[in-house]
């Protein structure tokens, strides 16, 4: 699997939009770029994933570049409740025998008063 | 986190006891998996299974056992416990994608 990397912390204002980016340079063409997020004493919580193109749900956007080496996860307005650790993740969906993910560290996201 | 459910959801062992872990989940997914969370570290898969009767090892196995009698059912067994096995243990499960995660185990060994 490709390696991530995130910075360990960022801030946000409530009902601002929080850009959360990730640096996968060495992701394939067949991987995926996964987000999820951990509220603190909770398990793992799926956001949203993509292979190429830009993707949208119910909580959050998720942006990636043309090459591919990197991603951006949008949380378009942020409010207390998204404080939270996100890991970005990049998998292959090989249709295989198993989508085992391997975590990182992941960003602290602060979102302040 | 519906649909995934870990008992216990705390514990405390002295060092050389044994437990063991249960995960139950009603979405009928074939894989499941077995985390460790610690300070710093981010989550670390133990062991995983790709459907009932099978088990395969993680990034870090060592003092830990799994089985998976049930399709539901994924249990974690410590069969003498370490202090190095203090931790938050996550159960999740999969179909396709993504994972879905249960809320945790904390488990601490004295």
């Amino acid at each position: 699997d490709a390696k991530t990397t995130q910075p360990p912390s960022m801030d946000c204002a409530e009902g601002r939009a929080a850009n959360l980016p990730c640096n996968h340079s060495t992701i394939s063409g067949n991987e995926y770029v996964y987000w999820y997020r951990q509220i603190h004493s909770q398990g793992p919580q799926y956001i949203i994933h993509g292979l190429k193109n830009n993707e949208t749900n119910e909580m959050a956007s998720l942006i990636i570049t043309e090459d591919r080496k990197s991603s951006t996860l949008i949380l378009p307005h942020a409010t207390l409740r998204d404080t939270a650790v996100y890991y970005c993740i990049v998998r292959a969906n090989s249709g295989g025998s198993n989508y085992k993910l391997t975590f990182g560290k992941g960003t602290l996201l602060t979102v302040n008063p | 986190n519906a649909g995934v459910t870990q008992t216990p959801k705390f514990r405390v062992l002295k060092t050389g006891q044994s437990m063991t872990l249960l995960c139950a989940q009603d979405m009928n997914h074939e894989y499941m998996y077995w985390y460790r969370q610690d300070p710093g570290m981010g989550l670390r898969l133990i062991h995983y299974s790709v459907g009932e009767g099978t088990t395969a090892k993680g990034e870090v196995p060592d003092g830990y056992n799994v089985s998976r009698l049930k399709k539901q059912n994924f249990l974690l067994g410590l069969e003498s416990a370490a202090p190095s096995q203090t931790s938050v243990y996550f159960c999740a499960t999969s179909q396709v994608a993504p994972l879905h995660f249960g809320n945790g185990t904390r488990l601490t060994v004295t």
